[in-house]
């Protein structure tokens, strides 16, 4: 089947300016996450969507990150006013957990935004 | 939070083995291991719950000692396919005995390089 689709898969913007990342999970999938990962670093985690639970914002690095999600379908990520350290690839996975996390995440190709 | 991988890299010769470890200074529910191949999503390779379960893929084996805070992953007679990042993702347990439940926290990875 299909898997977690994100969009679009590269972004360059200039700093200053709002960017839109989106992410459509496998159906059925409950649980969305997304994680920033720097060019040679590991996966930091920005914010966690489990069903209808409000979402574990902690991760966001900054007020000027902000997320969403449709009930328990398509997520976007908003950067506003961007500055250069957002420069990173952004993935999104989705999970089949409850609660929990017995079950495997399903990445996303990731959106690599790069900010000028 | 983050837990803590060893080694940073590893470069081996085709059929050698390896072992990569990930510990954490919080309590765990959970471990989860991922395999990265550049420029491409992380694949899931396994998850080890609390109870200090071994669980393997192939020649691919991990273990999970939840006194220790500590998880390995194993890679014998290593093949090219091999080769990537492996990262480690753990759910930790909150001291009040609960758990923070899909916050999955990621190490910073351990590059895995096999020659011919």
């Amino acid at each position: 089947g299909a898997g977690v689709s994100q969009s679009p898969s590269n972004k360059v913007t200039e700093k200053g300016k709002d960017v839109e990342l989106r992410c459509d999970p496998i159906s059925g999938h409950t649980a969305l996450y997304w994680y920033r990962q720097r060019l040679g670093q590991g996966l930091e985690f920005l914010i966690y969507f489990q069903g209808n639970s409000a979402p574990d914002k902690s991760g966001l690095p900054s007020d000027r990150f902000s997320a969403e999600r449709t009930g328990e379908s398509v997520s976007t990520l908003t950067i506003q006013r961007t500055q250069q350290e957002d420069s990173a690839v952004y993935l999104c996975a989705s999970s089949l957990a409850d609660w929990g996390l017995n079950s495997p995440l399903h990445f996303g190709n990731g959106t690599r935004l790069t900010v000028t | 939070q983050q837990p803590v991988q060893s080694p940073q890299a590893v470069i081996l010769r085709e059929g050698e083995d390896a072992v990569i470890n990930c510990s954490s200074s919080k309590a765990l529910y959970s471990v989860h291991w991922y395999r990265q191949k550049h420029g491409e999503a992380p694949v899931f390779l396994m998850i080890l719950l609390k109870g200090g379960e071994q669980k393997g893929h192939d020649k691919i084996s991990a273990s999970f000692n939840e006194k220790k805070q500590q998880s390995s992953l194993y890679l014998t007679a290593s093949q090219l396919s091999y080769s990537g990042t492996y990262f480690c993702g753990t759910e930790i347990t909150s001291w009040a005995g609960g758990t923070s439940y899909g916050k999955l926290t990621f190490g910073q990875g351990t590059i895995l390089t096999v020659h011919p």
